[in-house]
């Protein structure tokens, strides 16, 4: 079945650091992938997706390409503010017609000022 | 415009009392899902809703769990009888149709003590 998995543990940086998630799935065919953040006491927001092999998905300044060679999808920003606590999750949607998201277990991103 | 409405927003219940969650999609949406996120976990699908219409519960407990959109516009998952093993959020979302972004509620937090 299709499934995400994403790096362990929480990510603590600094301010203006450069932030990375890794994110691998396993599907049949080609899944959409998609970047889900959740600010405290928020609902999950779409953060940025992309559709097909080699797309990149941006937003907010945050980036993620679509690695079909490699099975990845990985979120990186360049300068991380502090407002950009938060938990992100990796999931992916499948072409079947059901749209179910698999997401992944999330990463906790700590931003100190 | 207002997003996906969610009530309560906690819940503490003891084992084997009944709970029911409530859950308003953004207007015009036609779809609507239930999800469970336990903690330190992604969200997983319990049910999807196409109008009034339960197209994929094949994730829903049906021994103790079920849910109704009578109206094909707002939707209460229920428990009957909690178990501690419920204790979770749980997440409600919306989409325009398929395969479209799920727009997702900030979820209710239930503890079955």
């Amino acid at each position: 079945g299709n499934s995400v998995t994403q790096m362990e543990g929480p990510v603590t940086l600094s301010e203006e650091a450069f932030l990375t998630i890794n994110c691998t799935y396993t599907a049949t065919g080609y899944p959409s992938l998609f970047w889900y953040v959740q600010y405290p006491g928020e609902g999950l927001q779409l953060l940025l997706k992309a559709t097909k092999a080699d797309d990149k998905g941006s937003n907010k300044g945050f980036e993620a390409t679509y690695r079909k060679e490699t099975t990845s999808f990985h979120l990186e920003k360049g300068s991380v503010q502090v407002s950009d606590s938060a938990v992100y999750f990796c999931a992916l949607s499948d072409r079947s017609g059901n749209n179910r998201l698999a997401f992944g277990k999330g990463n906790q991103v700590v931003v100190i000022p | 415009e207002a997003g996906v409405v969610q009530s309560p927003r906690y819940k503490i219940i003891e084992k084997k009392q009944p709970v029911a969650f409530w859950c308003n999609p953004i207007s015009g949406h036609n779809t609507l899902y239930w999800y469970l996120q336990n903690l330190g976990q992604g969200p997983e699908l319990l049910i999807r809703y196409e109008n009034e219409e339960a197209v994929d519960d094949s994730q829903l407990p049906k021994d103790r769990f079920s849910a109704e959109r009578l109206k094909g516009v707002d939707s209460t998952l229920k428990i009957q009888p909690a178990e501690l093993g419920d204790s979770a959020v749980y997440l409600c979302a919306s989409s325009l149709g398929q395969p479209n972004e799920q727009f997702f509620g900030p979820g209710t937090r239930l503890t079955v003590l």
